[in-house]
């Protein structure tokens, strides 16, 4: 079936370093592929989606890029502020059992220090 | 505003009681989901409707029921079935079942039981 393998945390960088969390995901078919954003307590935020091979999405300055001939859709940011501190889920959609079902990672909790 | 309103966001059930937590939407989408989410876990999948008075099962329906009368609401009952049913609920919906639709999140139901 379909799934999601997302590096486990928790990431620990200090303001304004590079981030990538790394995703993989198998799938058959050609999925959609989305990060998500959770701040503590709160539900789900779309961050970026891709709905096929070599589309880049991006927002707030987080860019991930669908690749295909690596299964991969990894997460990357320039230069990360206090306020991207959150737990990041990779999520794939694609047929599996007839419907169009959502399949997320583990999430991978990222803390910013000042 | 547009978006996805649950409640309440705390409940707390006592042993052996069925409780109910509502969904509400007013974004116009066919298809509406509940998913769990435990700590340190990413979510899983527990009913969903693509259509008014239409529902399947997902990945861990047991000790769980639903009803989609209207459109906009899709309340989920926890029952007295469900043995470990302290978690956090996600209401979500999207406007169909393509995988390039985005499911977007309600902010999430705490509940404990005591």
């Amino acid at each position: 079936g379909n799934s999601v393998t997302q590096m486990e945390g928790p990431v620990t960088l200090s303001e304004e370093a590079f981030l990538t969390i790394n995703c993989t995901y198998t799938a058959t078919g050609y999925p959609s592929l989305f990060w998500y954003v959770q701040y503590p307590g709160e539900g789900l935020q779309l961050l970026l989606k891709a709905t096929k091979a070599d589309d880049k999405g991006s927002n707030k300055g987080f860019e991930a890029t669908y690749r295909k001939e690596t299964t991969s859709f990894h997460l990357e940011k320039g230069s990360v502020q206090v306020s991207d501190s959150a737990v990041y889920f990779c999520a794939l959609r694609g047929t599996q059992g007839g419907s169009e079902k959502l399949v997320f990672g583990k999430g991978t909790k990222l803390t910013v220090n000042p | 505003d547009g978006g996805i309103t649950q409640s309440p966001k705390y409940l707390f059930r006592k042993e052996g009681q069925n409780v109910t937590l509502s969904c509400e939407q007013n974004l116009n989408h066919d298809a509406m989901y509940w998913y769990r989410q435990d700590p340190g876990q990413g979510l899983r999948l527990i009913y969903y409707s693509q259509i008014v008075n239409d529902f399947q099962k997902g990945d861990i329906a047991e000790g769980y029921s639903v009803s989609r009368e209207k459109k906009e609401s899709f309340p989920l009952t926890v029952t007295s079935a469900q043995k470990n049913p302290t978690a956090f609920y996600l209401c979500a919906s999207s406007r169909g079942q393509a995988r390039g639709n985005t499911i977007y999140f309600g902010e999430g139901s705490w509940l404990t039981v005591v």
